[in-house]
């Protein structure tokens, strides 16, 4: 069975500071893709970030980088010189390549970047 | 390229009444995936259409209802609502990359049951 663990429910970060955001998971499959994904308080569900299992290198979109450690089963966000928007919701999601499955997601983790 | 759209965004209903929403996906999007999410209860996975199937289902009762037309959009019905049903329910369309649904999510329907 897939699972995804995140182990922070909450965070208090101050602004301009790095902030790291764990994520673990467990699957059987051979190979999947690893998703950060943002929710501020209105609601949606904004990506961020994609990493493949057979990524040789970890992924980085600007301000996000995820370090991707395949052996340990992590997936962790990090965001570099944190800002007062990047407060919000982050889930961490898989889901299966090259078969129909669905996307599990994370609990989530409440970053609080304070001022 | 328009995103996802979600109508109506907020809803207030009453116990017992059912509800419709509607999804529009990303142009050129087949699959979509609906979610329910709550603050006890997380993100929680309702149901995915693709090319009007219903290719996986999570574990909801048999309330929870939908279909998805051939222009890919996509509806979700509850009947018979309850309080635990007060809700955002999030509708997201896939694009297939490299293997992996890359999912991109609407506004969300912020459901009220009272």
């Amino acid at each position: 069975a897939q699972k995804i663990t995140q182990t922070q429910p909450g965070m208090f970060v101050q602004e301009k500071e790095a902030v790291t955001l764990d994520c673990t998971y467990d699957t059987s499959d051979p190979s999947y893709g690893l998703f950060w994904y943002k929710q501020p308080s209105s609601g949606e569900m904004i990506f961020l970030i994609y990493q493949g299992s057979y990524d040789q290198q970890n992924a980085t979109e600007g301000r996000y980088s995820l370090n991707f450690q395949k052996a340990r089963k992590s997936a962790n966000l990090v965001i570099s010189a944190s800002q007062l928007g990047d407060s919000a919701m982050y889930f961490c999601a898989m889901s299966p390549l090259g078969r129909d499955d669905k996307i599990i997601f994370g609990k989530g983790t409440r970053l609080h970047i304070l001022p | 390229k328009a995103g996802v759209t979600q109508t109506p965004r907020y809803l207030i209903k009453t116990r017992g009444q059912q509800v419709t929403l509607s999804c529009s996906p990303i142009s050129g999007h087949r699959s979509v995936s609906w979610y329910q999410q709550t603050p006890g209860q997380g993100l929680q996975f309702l149901f995915e259409y693709f090319s009007e199937t219903q290719r996986n289902k999570g574990n909801f009762p048999g309330r929870f209802s939908g279909r998805q037309f051939s222009n890919s959009r996509s509806e979700m019905n509850v009947s018979t609502l309850e309080l635990g049903d007060s809700a955002l329910y999030l509708c997201a369309s896939s694009l297939v990359r490299q293997g992996a649904y890359e999912q991109y999510f609407g506004p969300g329907t912020r459901l009220t049951v009272t």
